[in-house]
């Protein structure tokens, strides 16, 4: 069966350190890899996407990486802040179709001051 | 330059009645998509719309769901003689042109069955 799984529910880290959170997926061929932020009460804010063909994207302090061997994205926040505390989302987003994106459930980030 | 917007933001309803749920998309995009986000679970998608045109509804329930996007005017879900199980976070969303844009979301209807 189709599966997107987020390393863990919830992570918490220190202010100051990098956060890295795991996307793996079974039984997708995803052309395109994206994360988002969620806030809650909120809808999902667009971060960042990958194409199934580069190994890794960069924007400010966030980092994607995307290894379709092993069918996982890392998704790494550097200098992480308190304002990064959020929920995270992955989403799987095939070549064709309207029904094309995918997301995982997401995991929680706490950013400790 | 507003972005995606829906209303309302909250909406409770009881058993049977019907909940109606509107979204207007970016300025210039004609299109719009439907998530539903049940608690702990994760975006699921609903229905594809163009405007006058249902492109893909392959998830929305068969029965009590329906989407218009009309030539003028917002967007609209419409769910029937709601139960329980509706109440979730209904989020609808649009995209720029090609693969390199993301997706943006509006801020989402919360729907509380009662």
């Amino acid at each position: 069966s189709q599966k997107i799984e987020q390393n863990s529910e919830a992570l918490n880290i220190q202010e100051g350190k990098t956060a890295t959170l795991t996307c793996n997926y079974t039984n997708y061929s995803p052309a395109y890899l994206q994360w988002y932020r969620q806030d809650p009460g909120r809808g999902p804010v667009f971060l960042l996407l990958i194409r199934e063909n580069e190994k890794e994207k960069r924007k400010e302090r966030l980092k994607v990486t995307f290894d379709t061997t092993l069918k996982q994205s890392l998704f790494h926040i550097t200098a992480s802040q308190p304002a990064d505390s959020a929920t995270y989302l992955c989403a799987l987003e095939l070549q064709t179709g309207a029904n094309n994106l995918f997301f995982g459930t997401g995991t929680r980030l706490t950013v400790i001051p | 330059n507003a972005g995606v917007m829906q209303n309302p933001r909250h909406l409770v309803r009881r058993r049977g009645q019907e909940a109606r749920l509107r979204c207007s998309p970016m300025k210039g995009h004609s299109h719009v998509y439907w998530y539903r986000q049940l608690p702990e679970e994760g975006l699921k998608f609903m229905v594809y719309l163009q405007k006058e045109n249902i492109i893909d509804e392959s998830g929305m329930p068969k029965e009590r769901f329906s989407a218009e996007f009309p030539k003028e005017g917002p967007s609209i879900l419409r769910i029937q003689q709601v139960v329980r199980g509706d109440s979730a976070a209904y989020f609808c969303a649009s995209r720029g042109q090609g693969p390199s844009y993301g997706y943006t979301f509006g801020s989402g209807t919360r729907l509380t069955v009662v």
